[in-house]
């Protein structure tokens, strides 16, 4: 099986940075995702971790370490419309499993 | 390229009706799953078909859900009879190719209501 735990809301200051935190366990690992969801709408992929270290796209970036059990998701330069939820999924043998999602909210 | 097609987009039904839900996977993709997200929570996997198979229905309570995926393309999610705790977003998602390392991509949803 598989447990994932997220922090449930966090919040920011438009411009800042912001890491959100992701913990697993799991019988079988290929992989870490992170996914966005906007209020009323389908989660959007934002990244993919599957070796241990950093990767960087734009704004954000994504750390992941296997021995750990522990990813985080880094948001730079934070902007209003990155107000949303933020799904850590974790890919076993066969499926994926999400956890509850942060809700992040960034304020003027 | 067009993305996963889903609908109804919002259906309202009271209990112990039934309702059926249609997805369109994008063109070429193998692998296909139901999700239920229920509001404040992350998707729950209901099912996982690769191509017209099944690979994972561990969770989806089979006395009143059930899903198809004829000819390994569409799939169709029932609930009969409805109770109010089905009241979530059914996402439908698909990816390509076997590997779970694969990105999968979600449709908007079909929003269920059950009073």
């Amino acid at each position: 099986g598989q447990n994932i735990d997220q922090p449930t809301e966090m919040t920011a200051t438009e411009g800042a940075i912001v890491q959100i935190n992701c913990t697993y366990q799991t019988s079988g690992f290929n992989g870490l995702f992170w996914y966005q969801q906007h209020a009323g709408e389908a989660p959007t992929f934002l990244s993919y971790n599957v070796l241990d270290g950093l990767e960087e796209k734009g704004r954000f970036s994504s750390f992941l370490s296997r021995s750990k059990g522990y990813s985080y998701l880094l948001l730079k330069e934070l902007q209003m419309k990155d107000s949303a939820s933020y799904l850590c999924a974790v890919a076993g043998y066969s499926t994926l499993t999400f956890g509850k999602g942060t809700m992040l909210l960034v304020s003027p | 390229e067009a993305g996963v097609a889903q609908s109804p987009r919002y259906k309202i039904i009271e209990k112990r009706q039934s309702v059926a839900f249609w997805c369109n996977p994008i063109s070429g993709h193998a692998t296909l799953y139901w999700y239920q997200q229920i509001l404040g929570q992350g998707p729950k996997l209901l099912i996982q078909f690769q191509n017209n198979g099944v690979v994972d229905d561990s969770q989806l309570p089979k006395d009143r859900f059930s899903a198809e995926r004829l000819k390994g393309v569409d799939s169709t999610l029932k609930i009969q009879p409805a109770k109010l705790e089905d009241s979530a977003v059914y996402l439908c998602a698909s990816s390509p190719g076997s590997g779970i390392g694969n990105t999968i991509y979600f449709g908007e949803g079909s929003w269920l209501t059950v009073v």
